[in-house]
């Protein structure tokens, strides 16, 4: 797998339910950033976690940071039909001044 | 909520002309990028920028292209001779703090070469 891969790539749920999407990386990182990307549009900055940071929260979004497994995980709750979109987790290489994405998950809530 | 700003959001041009992308970082953002996204690819790097210099660049970075900041606001990205292969996404962002703090990317310019 590449650094900053997403998976699933695709996932479809009804609205009101959990979605979990996992991000794993190779290298080492500072921090891990996830972002949405409604479908054409803009990337928007969601939750940023260090690497010295194990869990993180913002609003329904709750992000996991492990390690020693180098993965990541966004969990959504009580998803939305305006949640519908692709997802990117992005890692910076330590030291170096890009992050690295992943292909992205494409997530759609149905009403 | 401050925000990065791109213009235009989409600009169509012929094969072998030049463009400029057009950026408005926020106010108190220190380092600025340019990244851009092939139509159902992934978001790749091309260039950082710092104290009015590149600091990084990717391979796709080549002498096609140069970034500028002509003021205290603008954020430019030149592409000369445009091939139908820089038909992308180009997104700019910025960071308070290098990427030890998040980086924040504008709406896009969405570039087509025909």
């Amino acid at each position: 797998s590449q650094q900053g891969e997403e998976d699933p790539q695709a996932l479809s749920i009804q609205e009101g339910e959990n979605a979990t999407m996992n991000c794993s990386y190779k290298t080492s990182i500072n921090n891990l950033q996830w972002y949405r990307q409604n479908s054409g549009r803009g990337l928007v900055h969601l939750i940023l976690i260090r690497s010295n940071e194990r869990e993180k929260h913002s609003g329904r979004l709750r992000v996991t940071l492990d390690t020693s497994k180098k993965s990541s995980s966004l969990l959504i709750t009580a998803s939305r039909a305006a949640d519908t979109a692709s997802y990117f987790c992005a890692t910076d290489q330590g030291g170096s001044e890009k992050l690295v994405f992943g292909k992205g998950m494409k997530l759609t809530v149905n009403p | 909520e401050p925000e990065v700003t791109q213009t235009p959001s989409h600009q169509v041009t012929q094969m072998g002309q030049e463009v400029i992308l057009r950026c408005v970082p926020i106010s108190n953002h220190l380092y600025f990028y340019w990244y851009r996204q092939i139509l159902g690819q992934k978001v790749e790097f091309l260039v950082s920028f710092y104290n009015n210099e590149i600091s990084e660049k990717s391979e796709i970075f080549d002498d096609q292209f140069s970034v500028e900041r002509p003021d205290g606001s603008n954020f430019t990205l030149k592409i000369r001779s445009t091939k139908l292969e820089d038909s992308a996404m180009y997104f700019c962002a910025s960071t308070e703090q290098d990427l030890r703090t998040e980086a924040f990317f504008g709406q896009g310019t969405r570039l087509t070469v025909v």
